[in-house]
């Protein structure tokens, strides 16, 4: 089956500390993004990725970093500074970048900190 | 930037009955619309786009119409039944490498019995 994974799809943290959240995906993709969903204000963009070894910020990137150094993976790190972390995760992926492509979601994260 | 405004935030009909979802964007270089669907727990997941250079676009019981002049775009799903019971979201983008998606604050729909 061809899609995108996201692991683990819940994940607590004490607030301070660093976490990973892991995407991957086999549909051989060039471009993947991260979105951050919480309740009434719809999918914020994070950070995406158009090629192996280059990635963006999106628009509200502070207090995350992100690697891609696979074309299948492009992990997120939710770092101490981001100031209200608790939220669910999504990651995407197109065939390119460019804005005018299907985005596919992965199942998505939900993240807490306490 | 682009930004995206999308009413209703809540939408609830009885099953049968039809369902708007309206956007509007504020970019007029903006020239690609998909709408996505958001089951519980879920990602979204893409269920109808249009492109600038048409007006209307259907798929079965799901339409899209775009009015470019007053920069607005409506879902529209017809015979509703209760597996349509979702969130929707519009959105909007334009050509460009480095373009993407800005995303509408979502639409609640629910279909009663």
């Amino acid at each position: 089956d061809g899609g995108i994974t996201q692991s683990p799809k819940y994940l607590f943290r004490k607030e301070g500390q660093n976490v990973t959240l892991s995407c991957e995906q086999n549909l051989n993709h060039d471009a993947m993004y991260w979105y951050r969903q919480d309740p009434g204000q719809g999918l914020r963009l994070i950070y995406y990725s158009q090629i192996v070894n280059d990635f963006q910020k999106g628009d509200i990137a502070e207090g995350y970093s992100v690697s891609r150094e696979k074309k299948e993976s492009f992990p997120l790190t939710v770092t101490s500074a981001q100031k209200n972390p608790t939220a669910f995760y999504l990651c995407a992926s197109s065939i390119s970048a460019g804005g005018l492509y299907e985005q596919y979601f992965g199942p998505g994260t939900r993240l807490t900190v306490t | 930037g682009e930004n995206v405004e999308q009413h209703p935030s809540t939408l609830s009909v009885q099953e049968g009955d039809s369902a708007v979802i309206k956007c509007t964007y504020s970019d007029s270089a903006s020239n690609y619309f998909p709408w996505y669907k958001q089951e519980l727990g879920k990602g979204p997941q893409l269920i109808i786009d249009i492109r600038s250079n048409v007006g209307e676009k259907k798929d079965q019981r799901i339409a899209v119409t775009l009015n470019k002049t007053a920069k607005h775009f409506s879902l529209h799903i017809t015979e509703t039944q209760p597996e349509d019971s979702a969130v929707y979201f519009c959105a909007a983008s334009m050509t460009g490498t480095a373009s993407k998606l800005t995303f509408g604050t979502g639409t609640r729909l629910q279909v009663t019995l």
